[in-house]
């Protein structure tokens, strides 16, 4: 089985803070990478996906990726108590075929 | 347009009883992902459809379990003999291709199951 590792949390941080979510993964092989939010009760939903070394921002997010570190991360700046969530990484294989998830970052943003 | 849709949200059954699990996937969707979800865990995977090819069974934790995909596009996940533990949310995911980086997973609301 492929591991994808990330930090159960929780995490905290202020209202208006970077929140930093970091996942790594054991597939050298790995082409994509995504990261889900998921609600208390609800089902995940898409912020960003990764495919390229670097950064890649959307808005307040920001994703990165460090293949040669098989690093895989989630910035959001200027925090809101509604990004208060799981967050979840996801890998897909080399194949293109599988998608594995870590067990996800539980994210707390205090007003 | 139309999201992926699961069925039902919700079912309670009695331990040893067969239950079934209906996904309609965003239409166009080729790929088909079931997963599971226990309480405050991650998703564990469990089976993969992609057009005509014979499905990925891999994750499926025993033969209780069995899924099929229609037409290229409803799929039912169906547990026999329901145990306790069989109780989690199960996720119904499509994807356009699998072929290519960036074709990202969409998810149903999920059904949540639980076996008294």
């Amino acid at each position: 089985q492929k591991e994808v590792e990330q930090n159960s949390g929780p995490l905290s941080v202020p209202e208006g803070a970077i929140a930093s979510l970091n996942c790594t993964y054991s597939d050298r092989g790995s082409q994509s990478f995504f990261w889900y939010r998921q609600y208390s009760g609800k089902s995940p939903e898409l912020i960003m996906s990764i495919y390229s070394n670097g950064d890649k921002e959307d808005g307040r997010f920001t994703a990165q990726l460090n293949k040669a570190s098989q690093y895989v991360s989630l910035l959001i700046r200027d925090s809101q108590p509604s990004d208060s969530a799981t967050y979840l990484c996801a890998v897909n294989d080399n194949n293109f075929n599988k998608f594995y998830f870590g067990s996800g970052t539980k994210l707390n943003v205090k007003p | 347009g139309a999201g992926v849709s699961q069925s039902p949200s919700n079912k309670v059954t009695e331990k040893g009883k067969d239950v079934e699990l209906r996904c309609d996937p965003i239409s166009g969707h080729t790929a088909l992902y079931w997963y599971r979800q226990s309480l405050g865990q991650g998703l564990e995977f469990l089976i993969y459809f992609q057009g005509n090819s014979a499905p990925d069974k891999s994750g499926l934790p025993s033969d209780r379990f069995s899924a099929e995909r229609t037409g290229g596009s409803v799929s039912t996940l169906t547990i026999q003999r329901t145990q306790q533990e069989d109780s989690a949310v199960y996720l119904c995911a499509s994807s356009p291709r699998t072929a290519g980086p960036d074709s990202p997973l969409h998810f149903g609301n999920g059904t949540r199951l639980t076996v008294t």
